[in-house]
């Protein structure tokens, strides 16, 4: 069955410092991977999502996700994260009948000043 | 455009007392219809899901049930909540295509004392 991990339950950084969130990814044919982000007390927000073609994809809120096949991932990344961005992020990917989303443990973002 | 209201925001109840909390799309017919939880620094948990007007899944057996009376309406029920019913409640959609995006409401946090 498809599913996705994300092995970092917590992650810290400051103000300005770069991201990188790591989503690994088992999936038997062609992925479609999602990355959403949940800011406290609200529900979940699409960030980007990947369906085929470039392996890059542009998200919104300055964030981008790299597809690499070879090594199963999907990881989200940001070049310079602010405060706002403290929330927690979940990588998702859909279960072989492509009705539901499957969504990894989700990895806990804090931004210190 | 689609949007999706989810209600209420918060709830505090008490244990043995029933619950129904609601979900309506608007901008879009025939969706995919879930509801999830999320307990205290837990990731999301698939309670149900929908692909049509009476037509209800459960992915795991508890004290909860859901029901679809109309194609975009989506109610989540309980006839006596347990303290482990605690936790925030999101309901999502998506429409029918398989490997879409869903969209979600803004939760309801659920406190039962």
């Amino acid at each position: 069955a498809q599913s996705v991990t994300q092995p970092d339950i917590h992650i810290t950084v400051s103000e300005g410092a770069s991201l990188e969130l790591r989503c690994n990814y088992s999936y038997g044919a062609t992925p479609y991977l999602f990355w959403y982000v949940q800011s406290p007390g609200q529900g979940l927000q699409l960030l980007l999502k990947y369906f085929s073609g470039d392996t890059l994809v542009q998200g919104i809120k300055g964030f981008e996700a790299e597809f690499k096949r070879s090594q199963s991932s999907f990881n989200l990344r940001k070049p310079s994260v602010h405060w706002s961005d403290a929330a927690e992020y979940f990588c998702a990917v859909p279960n072989n009948a492509g009705n539901m989303l499957t969504f990894g443990g989700g990895t806990r973002l804090m931004v210190k000043p | 455009s689609q949007t999706i209201h989810q209600w209420p925001a918060t709830l505090v109840q008490p244990v043995g007392s029933p619950l129904s909390l609601e979900c309506t799309v608007e901008g879009t017919s025939n969706p995919n219809l879930y509801w999830y939880r999320q307990a205290a620094g837990r990731g999301l948990q698939l309670l149900f899901y929908s692909v049509g007007i009476g037509q209800i899944s459960s992915e795991v057996p508890q004290n909860l049930s859901a029901s679809r009376p109309q194609d975009r309406q989506f109610i989540l029920s309980s006839k006596k909540l347990l303290l482990s019913d605690s936790g925030f409640y999101l309901c999502a959609w998506k429409d029918g295509q398989a490997n879409t995006e869903a969209f979600f409401g803004q939760g309801t946090r659920l406190t039962v004392v």
